[in-house]
Formats: structure tokens, sequence, C-alpha cells
């Protein structure tokens, strides 16, 4: 079975810090991807990730960046954490192909105080 | 536009009862695939099905089934003989272009009535 893991299922952080979240896959999936969750928005695609350190904007990058170093391993920062930053945050990894789904991580959900 | 449209925020469904979730796409890439998620509230997306745009016959997967209309670019989710676990948000999503981008729609809330 295909195992996604965030490292954090409830963080809470200050508004002004940087803040990082991790995300690792262990089946060698080439593609990794970061969305956040928002009531009645559905899932955006912040940023993804097609190769070691490759990376695409998704719909809403602005106030997000992200590192990818290692093939197992995709971590999204927020480099000035904002109130409007709190949501679900879902990591997602699959292999390339249109007809590869997604294997989601159980999510991260920040609070920004 | 919305690359992909639920139209249909909240369902109720009486247990044991078939019920279907609407799902249209917007997409001019000839090769693309059509997926369905189940979100219980415990938060987790768990893979549902699978459609490929090229695939001649409607996926199935035990009770879960795909009405794939091509031309009409709706791709909807059959539950049959729903059960109360089946009571969750619901998401259609479609992978296409060059970087085999997802794109997800809003999604359906189903409840499963006893």
């Amino acid at each position: 079975d295909v195992k996604v893991t965030q490292s954090s299922r409830y963080l809470v952080k200050r508004t002004g810090e940087k803040v990082f979240l991790e995300c690792v896959q262990d089946m060698d999936h080439e593609n990794m991807f970061w969305y956040r969750q928002d009531p009645g928005l559905g899932l955006r695609l912040i940023y993804f990730s097609y190769d070691v350190k490759m990376k695409e904007k998704g719909d809403i990058p602005e106030g997000y960046s992200v590192s990818r170093e290692k093939k197992e391993r995709f971590s999204l920062i927020l480099e000035s954490a904002s109130t409007n930053q709190t949501s679900m945050y879902l990591c997602a990894s699959s292999l390339m192909g249109s007809n590869q789904p997604q294997h989601f991580g159980d999510g991260t959900r920040l609070s920004i105080l | 536009a919305q690359k992909i449209t639920q139209t249909q925020p909240g369902m109720f469904v009486q247990e044991k009862e078939a019920v279907t979730l609407d799902c249209t796409y917007d997409t001019s890439d000839p090769s693309y695939g059509l997926f369905w998620y189940k979100q219980p509230s415990s938060g987790e997306m768990i893979f549902l099905i699978y459609q490929g745009s090229y695939d001649q016959q409607n996926a199935t997967e035990g009770r879960y089934s795909l009405n794939f209309q091509k031309a009409r670019k709706s791709a909807n989710l059959v539950i049959s003989a729903s059960q109360l676990g089946d009571s969750a948000m619901y998401f259609c999503a479609m992978r296409e272009g060059k970087f085999n981008k997802f794109y997800f729609g809003s999604g359906t809330k189903l409840n499963v009535k006893p």
C-alpha cells in the first residue's frame, strides 16, 4: 500500500512565523502535490513537483514556496504566515500519467493566530 | 472557466437506495483521466474509481460505477445500495495536460439516512 505521511496532523503557529509542512511518500512516485482545502472551495493546488528539484506553480502559489531535494520528500513553506493561511493542507503523490490516481496523506490542519 | 463542476453541494439518500452524484468537466485535451474520491469526516481522501477518456465502457468498482458521457462531458458517480458508511464528501477530479495536473470540483456532501 502507498503511504503518504504528513509530519503533523494539527499545527498552531503565529502570524509572521516561517512554517514548514513536510510530506514523505514511500512508493517512488515522480509527482507530488500540495493542496489547501477550505469549505465550499474544494481542493486548490498550491504547488506541484513532477521530479526531484522540479516544481510548478499551481492555482494559488502566493505566500508559499516548496522544496523537493529528494524524491520521497516534498516540503511546503509559508514564508511569513498570515491568518488567511489557516486551512487544511493536503499532500498527495502519484506516478506520472493521466490514468494514475493521487494518493493522499491524512492532512495537516494549520491554524495561524 | 471551471475545469470540474459539481452542482450538488449536498444530497440525501435513503439507505439501500441508489444515488447519482453529478460531475461535468471541461477540457480540449483528447487524453485525460477522470477520478472520484471520497472524504469521510475523518478527513482522509480515498480513491474510488477511474475512467479514461478513451475507455469505451463505463468503469465499475464494486458498488461504484461511473456514468461516462463523453459528448456531454459528464462523469457522474453512481453508488448502488447506499450504506450509512457512504455518508461523506465526494470529489470529482480530472487529470490532463502537459504535467498531468489534477483539477478538483468543489465536492458534494452525501448524507445517507437510515
